[in-house]
């Protein structure tokens, strides 16, 4: 167990919906990334915060967004949903004050768009 | 840019031969790699990391990789093979900004075979 805790488990969903995925960091991890994996597009970086702040921004498309409160944990929102948007949703966490932190993954959320 | 390539789609080996699962990295200055492994419906969990110092890092399981600056190389061993660490294997390189971010290979499936 990372510590790091996503909820959902799994999401179905149709098109044209919008659904949020939560993340609760391991304790003491100031920063969240999420990531997006796909068969087709492998892991993909998409977005991340530090301490509530956007850090760094990867190949995250418009129609998501994600914050991150001051308990630390995260919320990626997707919206106006499509087919090509089922994927397993990855939340990580690290320290983030040592550059070479590795950082830690949660279980994932399954998105299904039906 | 930045990147990292795994040149495998998948590593076939007997249980109880040593194994390989190589990695070749793109990075501007000295680099910060990571190898993590990926169970069948799981998150991903991390092995072991390079910063700085000695070539030879040890991480979990009995897993080691070898960094080597002159073949911009960070492939992961492990001396005899279980059935048990048949999985995914990602290699990963931090991107060097100020962001944390990793950069993620496509991933080498590992089977061992009894």
């Amino acid at each position: 167990d990372s510590g790091v805790t996503q909820t959902p488990k799994h999401l179905i969903t149709a098109t044209g919906q919008r659904v949020t995925l939560r993340c609760s960091p391991r304790s003491g991890d100031l920063s969240v990334y999420w990531y997006q994996q796909s068969l087709d597009q492998g892991l993909q970086f998409l977005i991340q915060y530090y301490n509530g702040e956007e850090r760094a921004k990867g190949n995250i498309l418009e129609r998501f967004s994600a914050q991150q409160f001051p308990d630390l944990h995260s919320e990626l929102n997707l919206s106006s949903l499509e087919l090509g948007d089922s994927a397993l949703y990855f939340c990580a966490s690290s320290v983030a004050t040592n550059t070479g932190a590795e950082q830690y993954f949660g279980p994932g959320t399954r998105l299904t768009v039906t | 840019a930045q990147s990292v390539a795994q040149p495998e789609d998948q590593v076939n080996v007997a249980e109880g031969n040593p194994l390989t699962v190589k990695c070749t990295y793109s990075v501007s200055g000295n680099p910060y790699l990571f190898w993590y492994v990926q169970y069948p419906n799981r998150g991903l969990q991390f092995l072991l990391k390079y910063i700085t110092g000695d070539n030879l890092v040890k991480g979990s399981y009995g897993f080691e990789a070898e960094f080597n600056k002159s073949q911009t190389s960070f492939h992961l061993k492990k001396p005899s093979a279980l059935v048990s660490n048949s999985a995914l294997y990602f290699c990963a390189v931090r991107w060097m900004d100020s962001s944390y971010k990793l950069i993620f290979g496509s991933g080498t499936r590992l089977l061992v075979r009894p």
